[in-house]
């Protein structure tokens, strides 16, 4: 079974500053995906990114961007030039690159950006 | 672009009620997942489907039972309601060949009072 965990469980940054959300998980797989959600006050579940575990690049999306340190099984998450819609609840999750697969949740951090 | 779409958005249900919650996925997508999310909790597996059969199967409660049709559209059916089912429930749908992302639905949120 796949674990996921997010020790921090809330975080703070002032706005136009950069900020790193923590992950890591434990798996037997060699093969998977890891991504990052938001979720707002509006509850909506929205990815913010991506990344798949054979490629050795970090993915970037904008002003997001992730470390992807597979021999640690660590995968942050860089917000630069945060905003305050920036704020919300973010969940990492990991998902096995198998069709169907389900995504398994960390418990998520609450990041709130500062005017 | 067209959305994954639940409803109700919202339901309120008496103890041992039933209820039942529906997911119209994104258009050509051919699996659906449920999911859970309580009160402070991150969302947890339920169950999904693909081609109108169950693909997997998680902590979901004997008392739920789902199923996808023919035009993919899903349906979470709970009964005898308790307390411990108030949650958002979302529905995300997936194109099975090559995809990775699930899109999610905007939840449902049950109260059960």
């Amino acid at each position: 079974a796949q674990t996921v965990t997010q020790s921090q469980p809330e975080m703070s940054v002032q706005e136009a500053e950069t900020v790193t959300l923590s992950c890591t998980y434990d798996t037997s797989e060699n093969n998977y995906y890891l991504f990052w959600y938001k979720q707002p006050p509006s509850r909506q579940m929205i990815l913010v990114i991506r990344q798949e575990a054979y490629k050795q690049q970090n993915a970037t999306e904008n002003r997001f961007s992730v470390n992807f340190q597979k021999a640690a099984k660590s995968f942050s998450l860089k917000i630069s030039d945060s905003q305050l819609g920036d704020t919300a609840m973010y969940f990492c999750a990991f998902m096995k690159h198998e069709a169907n697969s389900k995504l398994t949740f960390g418990k998520g951090i609450t990041l709130s950006v500062r005017p | 672009a067209a959305g994954v779409i639940q409803s109700p958005r919202h339901l309120i249900k008496e103890k041992r009620e039933t209820a039942t919650l529906k997911c119209y996925p994104i258009p050509r997508h051919d699996t659906v997942y449920w999911y859970q999310q309580g009160p402070g909790q991150d969302p947890q597996f339920l169950i999904s489907f693909y081609e109108k059969m169950q693909s997997d199967k998680g902590s979901i409660p004997d008392r739920f039972s789902a199923q996808q049709f023919s035009d993919y559209h899903s349906e979470l059916n709970m009964s005898s309601l308790e307390l411990g089912d108030s949650a958002l429930y979302f529905c995300a749908s997936s194109y099975r060949q090559g995809a990775s992302e699930q899109y999610f639905g905007p939840g449902t949120r049950l109260t059960v009072t």
